[in-house]
């Protein structure tokens, strides 16, 4: 199977500044890597999501990398607000089941204003 | 679009009882849908992989009598927590992969305390 390690477990930084937060995978056969924030005693959103055969995608203040050599993916915030607050899942998805997703430990990020 | 809702939110029951959560697509045909676990303060757990109109694939360790799973149509899936015990006090959240695509969207989750 597959095995997703995320970091850091807590992440607090100052509004306005840049957040990053690293993942990585075992199996070089994942191809695909969401990113999900969850809010308290709600369900993770997706946010950010990349395939295998991209290297970087953007999304406004969001933007994920993905560099499958090293099998590491992360998930960069800018300008960060205090709504940011929450904490973040990165996921890799692995084959050949193609339904099975495999989550990061989580990152609980802290805006402050 | 891509909206997936569960019901209830929350539910308090006694030991011994059994309590049934719905998960649907409101918006999107879902072939495939997930069940997850979650307890404070840390990561999702696949419970199954609920596929509509056959039987629910179970991960290693998760009771499928104890967790009782239907998919009867491409936007409803089920969970029966059945004969619930404190110990299977917890989140519940599912989520629905489009079909043909590669993202799961994820419900708000059920909140369940077994008395």
């Amino acid at each position: 199977g597959e095995n997703v390690e995320q970091h850091p477990s807590t992440l607090s930084v100052q509004e306005g500044d840049s957040a990053v937060i690293k993942c990585t995978y075992s199996d070089s056969a994942s191809n695909y890597f969401p990113w999900y924030k969850q809010e308290l005693g709600k369900g993770p959103q997706l946010i950010i999501d990349i395939r295998s055969n991209v290297g970087e995608k953007k999304d406004q203040r969001i933007a994920v990398t993905l560099n499958k050599t090293a099998k590491h993916f992360s998930l960069h915030i800018t300008e960060t607000q205090p709504e940011d607050s929450a904490v973040y899942f990165c996921a890799a998805r692995y084959p050949p089941n193609f339904n099975k997703f495999y989550f990061g430990s989580g990152t609980k990020l802290n805006v402050k204003p | 679009g891509a909206v997936v809702s569960q019901h209830p939110s929350w539910v308090i029951c006694k030991s011994g009882t059994s309590v049934k959560i719905e998960c649907r697509s409101l918006d999107f045909q879902a072939t495939t849908m997930f069940w997850y676990r979650q307890f404070p303060k840390q990561s999702l757990m696949l419970m199954a992989t609920s596929n509509e109109g056959s039987k629910a694939t179970y991960e290693q360790g998760v009771e499928k009598d104890k967790f009782l799973i239907n998919h009867a149509s491409l936007t409803l899936s089920t969970l029966t927590v059945t004969s619930a015990h404190p110990e299977d006090s917890s989140f519940y959240i599912c989520s629905a992969r489009r079909t043909s695509r590669n993202e799961q969207f994820f419900g708000p989750g059920t909140r369940l305390t077994v008395l």
